[in-house]
């Protein structure tokens, strides 16, 4: 079983609407990163969760620890926000490496 | 914006080559890690660097893979004799302190 499970793996969705996109993890985490990785490859550090709430702009992530959940939602969507969402995990406090999710694609059409 | 630098951004190799990727990390960092994705697969840890020693690795790390900080601004990855399985997308990271890590936009590897 993953450690950590990303819901939907596909989400297609017209501009304007608000997506959410889910992480479950199965281990117990010194953090949370949600990731945006572009069609090129590239990987963007998004947000770092411990606990609670963060906001950036249109975006905003989530983390209940009890549960081990988190979710990313974006407003307003546009069809810039067209990427791969990747939810990676901090196992341990001390451990170094990230645990990945398996990603989910977001398509925003016009 | 200090950013993570990886080159080349694509390598072409034959198997049973070595390889070299290469990494400059942002300058006041301290962790360095190396990370592959296989075409369609999610993101794979392969090793972390701290203090010119590999800090942690992963299974995948094995005998074939070695890192190296040769001059101080450098992070090196060598596949010493590179198989099919190899080809991969392969993202080095940095951080100052252990976290959040900052992502270079790989170099993406194709062994024939």
């Amino acid at each position: 079983k993953n450690e950590v499970e990303q819901s939907p793996q596909n989400l297609t969705a017209q501009e304007g609407e608000f997506i959410t996109i889910n992480c479950s993890y199965s281990v117990g985490i010194s953090a949370l990163h949600w990731l945006q990785q572009h069609p090129g490859g590239g990987i963007v550090s998004l947000f770092m969760l411990s606990s609670g709430k963060k906001k950036h702009g249109r975006l905003i992530a989530t983390i209940n620890i009890q549960e081990k959940h988190s979710s990313l939602h974006i407003t307003a969507s546009h069809p810039r926000d067209s990427a791969v969402y990747i939810c990676a995990v901090r196992v341990i406090q001390g451990a170094q490496k990230l645990v990945f999710g398996q990603g989910t694609r977001l398509t925003i059409n016009p | 914006e200090p950013e993570v630098t990886q080159t080349p951004s694509h390598q072409v190799t034959q198997m049973g080559q070595e390889v070299i990727l290469r990494c400059v990390p942002i300058s006041n960092h301290l962790y360095f890690y190396w990370y592959r994705q296989i075409l369609g697969q999610k993101v794979e840890f392969l090793v972390s660097f701290y203090n010119n020693e590999i800090s942690e690795k992963s299974e995948i790390f094995d005998d074939q893979f070695s890192v190296e900080r040769p001059d101080g601004s450098n992070f090196t990855l060598k596949i010493r004799s590179t198989k099919l399985e190899d080809s991969a997308m392969y993202f080095c990271a940095s951080s100052r302190l252990v976290q959040p890590q900052h992502f270079g936009d790989g170099t993406r590897l194709s062994i024939l």
